[in-house]
């Protein structure tokens, strides 16, 4: 496996159920990050990790909690979600380093309907 | 703050047409400048890069000049394909980590 991938790629769930994202990456990155993306709107950055510590969180709703238990891997796990949280959810790693600025890595992303 | 705006989509164009899509920016200091693309079902796909002022990415055909004066990071492309039809992101990462987007611009070419 090589950069950034997500499983699964398609989830449908009913608002009281618990499912989980996973994200891993092949590149040696020190930093992760969960995006939404939905229809007709902006990219929307929900979870900052750097070295597994959490850096930030976007004022998201607790019915989303990530995890991160190493560099390489992340999870969001998702419990009585709401229709309106259906969207693509994207993960993407970078190197992160004091002064730097580089580009992030995409995973292809997990399409999420909420039924 | 650091922000970033994009020509407003969609935009059609023949095969084989001259391709711009705007993309100007706010920033202090000198941030790094990208432009990502994403095809339909998939996620997103670094295209190009520039670091520096007057520095140009290039990559596909696709070219963009980092233009400290004017502010901007436009796409262009000489000669577009039915297959660059997709969503083009502008970004820029000016804080070390978090990358600021643009609203994205759909491309549809027609053949």
């Amino acid at each position: 496996e090589t950069g950034v991938t997500q499983t699964p790629r398609h989830l449908v769930m009913g608002m009281t159920n618990k499912k989980s994202l996973k994200c891993e990456q092949h590149l040696g990155h020190n930093a992760m990050y969960w995006y939404k993306q939905s229809a007709k709107k902006p990219l929307e950055l929900m979870f900052v990790y750097n070295f597994k510590e959490q850096t930030e969180n976007n004022s998201v709703p607790s019915r989303f909690s990530p995890e991160c238990p190493n560099s390489s891997h992340l999870f969001l796990h998702l419990h009585t979600l709401q229709p309106e949280d259906s969207a693509l959810y994207l993960c993407a790693s970078s190197l992160q380093r004091a002064g730097q600025k580089y580009e992030q890595y995409f995973g292809p992303g997990t399409r999420l309907t909420v039924t | 703050g650091n922000s970033v705006t994009q020509m407003e989509g969609p935009v059609t164009l023949s095969e084989e047409a001259f391709l711009t899509i705007n993309c100007t920016y706010t920033a202090t200091g000198y941030p790094s400048l990208f432009w990502y693309v994403q095809y339909p079902g998939e996620g997103l796909q670094l295209l190009l890069k520039a670091t520096k002022a007057d520095d140009k990415g290039s990559n596909k055909g696709f070219e963009a000049t980092y233009r400290k004066e004017t502010t901007s990071f436009h796409l262009e492309k000489g000669s577009v394909q039915v297959s660059d039809s997709a969503v083009y992101f502008c970004a820029l990462n000016n804080q070390g980590g978090k990358l600021i987007f643009g609203q994205g611009t759909e491309l549809s070419v027609k053949p």
